[in-house]
């Protein structure tokens, strides 16, 4: 399959354990936030997003926070399982402009 | 099954000689793009197409030409392909632009292409 990438900044995380992965943003006008998932071998899977009027959005075993403040976002994964080994890629958007600005990922390794 | 599908998954090929990746969806997506992803710079959008026949550029557009003739496919070509387009290409749909509030984009396999 097909590798993301190398000298990612890496998070070892155990399982069961609970994951946080960071990421700053870009632009201050960016008003929606999305995180992706990229297994070896595979595509980025979307997981979650979170537009600007919020700073925090629950999803299944997974919360994004935003702090606009300093342009930060981050993703929380609750109870890390081994699936979840991945690189985790946070992505910005304006609203209106049809364009995708992704961040250079996060390496998580899952030890079981 | 919902999918995009990328042709070829993996290509070697030489400098000038012209080449066209291929994009296909299922999903009846409006939205579709095409990302180059290189160690240390993530994922950078090459171009896009919001709906048959509209297309624009990304942030990466030197050395490619896209065309979208059908709603469902949206081949990347590469006129005169140059060792430094060597990379790994992701094509990707979605039901609306991101710019309408979803992310949620869809991606290929990805295709690996080493120009020589």
């Amino acid at each position: 399959g097909e590798s993301v990438g190398l000298h990612l900044p890496t998070l070892s995380v155990q399982e069961g354990d609970n994951s946080i992965i960071n990421c700053a943003y870009s632009n201050s006008a960016s008003d929606y936030f999305i995180w992706y998932k990229q297994e070896s071998g595979k595509g980025p899977q979307f997981i979650i997003d979170i537009r600007s009027n919020m700073d925090k959005r629950q999803g299944q075993r997974v919360t994004v926070l935003l702090n606009k403040t300093v342009k930060h976002l981050s993703l929380q994964i609750a109870a890390t399982q081994p699936g979840d080994s991945a690189v985790y890629f946070c992505a910005e958007s304006l609203y209106g402009n049809n364009r995708l600005a992704f961040g250079k990922g996060n390496q998580v390794v899952v030890i079981p | 099954e919902a999918q995009v599908t990328q042709n070829p998954r993996y290509l070697i090929t030489v400098t000038g000689k012209k080449l066209t990746v291929t994009c296909s969806q299922n999903m009846n997506h409006e939205y579709m793009s095409w990302y180059r992803q290189d160690p240390g710079l993530g994922l950078r959008q090459i171009y896009y197409s919001m709906n048959v026949e509209v297309t624009d550029k990304g942030d990466v557009p030197e050395g490619y030409k896209v065309s979208r003739k059908e709603k469902r496919n949206f081949p990347l070509i590469l006129e005169s392909p140059s060792p430094n387009q060597t990379s790994l290409y992701f094509c990707a749909s979605s039901l609306k632009p991101v710019g309408s509030g979803t992310g949620e984009l869809f991606f290929g396999e990805g295709s690996r292409l080493t120009v020589l």
